[in-house]
């Protein structure tokens, strides 16, 4: 069963708004991490952040944590039309080697 | 600096007919090892991971086998193909458990099963 989900599956804004992705999952973790994967290619990591962490910045990126929801969301600041792409959420499972991933946002950044 | 190889890019295969996948790492030892299946405009499903050579380990019962003869090298194989196999597949590393680190991924098999 999926144990990470995204909302919005899809999400258009033009260039400078920002864009701001949720993550739901199921299980508790270590930590949670972001991805970014332009169409047809691998994944890319973005950011990690623990869970005994409540935010974290990098760039325009800002990613928050709320464990007691297990939730996490993602904003992309002032975004540009390179942003374009599906972003996925990836929870760490405490003492698990693998990650779950989640059903992924699909953002278009219109210039 | 740490490289993650995938071949082939793309591939039409008929039904019935073998598989064989690989990925390699350049410039680390003893990565644990990841393969992801990933269907049209879905998320990643995990297929396999291997923290050490020989040792596999398989999440979804499926079609399909994973082995590791080298520390640096895992492969992606079946011995007969479904339609259902078909999608983007991706290999992936991390350095350590991911409680600790984040993955690092290949650029990808597209595989079609005609």
């Amino acid at each position: 069963s999926q144990q990470g989900e995204e909302d919005p599956q899809a999400l258009s804004i033009q260039e400078g708004e920002n864009a701001t992705m949720n993550c739901s999952y199921k299980t508790s973790i270590n930590n949670l991490q972001w991805y970014r994967q332009n169409s047809g290619r691998g994944l890319v990591h973005l950011i990690l952040i623990r869970s005994n962490e409540r935010e974290k910045h990098s760039g325009r990126l800002r990613v928050t944590l709320d464990t007691s929801k297990k939730s996490s969301s993602l904003l992309i600041t002032a975004s540009r039309a390179a942003d374009t792409a599906s972003y996925f959420c990836a929870g760490a499972q405490t003492g698990a080697n693998n990650l779950f991933f989640g059903t992924g946002t699909r953002l278009t950044v219109i210039p | 600096s740490q490289t993650i190889h995938q071949w082939p890019a793309t591939l039409v295969q008929p039904v019935g007919s073998p598989l064989s996948l690989e990925c390699t790492v350049e410039g680390t030892s003893n990565p644990n090892l990841y393969w992801y299946r990933q269907a049209a405009g879905r998320g990643l499903q995990l297929l396999f991971y291997s923290i050490g050579i020989g040792q596999i380990s398989s999440e979804v019962p499926q079609n399909l086998s994973a082995s590791r003869p080298q520390d640096r090298q895992f492969i992606l194989s079946s011995k007969k193909l479904l339609l259902s196999d078909s999608g983007f597949y991706l290999c992936a590393w991390s350095p350590d458990r991911p409680s600790y680190n984040e993955q690092f991924f290949g650029p990808g098999t597209r595989l079609t099963v005609l």
